[in-house]
């Protein structure tokens, strides 16, 4: 069966760091990009960032680039993605997603891991 | 990276047709075929219904369609059943490697 699940969410101060982590299973990881898509409280879905099968190719929506650091690690079928400098309108469920490429198409989504960011 | 236009809303009768549409620029949904929509119940993972804006993946009935024209993608959804209620969005490649959603349409089967 093809999974991703997510984990390492939690509640965190502004300012502070956070990584999670997705681990895929079921499937070729290294055929694959992969991707962070974010849900706020109340809100739509929000684009976060995207990873190549190799990491040679990355991208990141405006509202985190400078801020967050998405990797793999193909030997151990894990996506990540490090949070620095985060603020309160980072919190959000944060999804991965499994795609043919980086130009979207996400055919498996995990369940999400909450993030919230609050003093 | 601005957001794409969808309807906050759409309802149907169950039977009919109804389509929601996506409105973009000319860098994002004009500039690619790589447009898809997705379905989502609240409390689960969001499901891919189209991509490259007209293709179904295996497993999604043919009641789904979709199309594009201009800056303009739309999502068809004929003989609405009562699962279909759920909340939908759309997403396109905008170009150096990145990518946008709208802002989701929430469908109401009456």
């Amino acid at each position: 069966e093809v999974q991703l699940v997510e984990s390492g969410g939690g509640s965190v101060q502004p300012g502070r760091s956070l990584r999670v982590s997705c681990a895929a299973s079921g499937f070729t990881f290294d055929d694959y990009a992969m991707h962070w898509v974010r849900q706020a409280p109340g809100k739509g879905l929000e684009w976060v960032s995207g990873i190549s099968w190799n990491s040679d190719t990355i991208g990141y929506a405006d509202s985190v680039k400078g801020r967050f650091t998405i990797s793999r690690n193909n030997a151990k079928n894990s996506l990540y993605l490090q949070m620095n400098s985060l603020r309160a309108e980072d919190t959000a469920l944060y999804y991965c997603a499994k795609a043919p490429g980086l130009y979207g198409d996400f055919d498996v989504w995990g369940q999400g891991t909450m993030v919230t960011v609050s003093s | 990276q601005s957001a794409l236009t969808q309807p906050p809303s759409a309802s149907g009768s169950p039977g009919q047709s109804v389509t929601i549409s996506c409105t973009g620029t000319s860098s994002d949904i004009g500039g690619y075929n790589y447009v898809s929509w997705y379905q989502h119940h609240p409390g689960k993972a969001p499901k891919l219904m189209i991509y490259e804006v007209s293709k179904r993946p295996s497993g999604v009935p043919d009641r789904f369609s979709g199309s594009k024209s201009g800056n303009t993608a739309s999502l068809t959804v004929s003989g609405l059943q009562a699962e279909d209620e759920a909340d939908y969005y759309c997403s396109s490649y905008a170009g150096s490697n990145n990518l946008v959603f709208g802002g989701g349409t929430k469908l109401t089967v009456l």
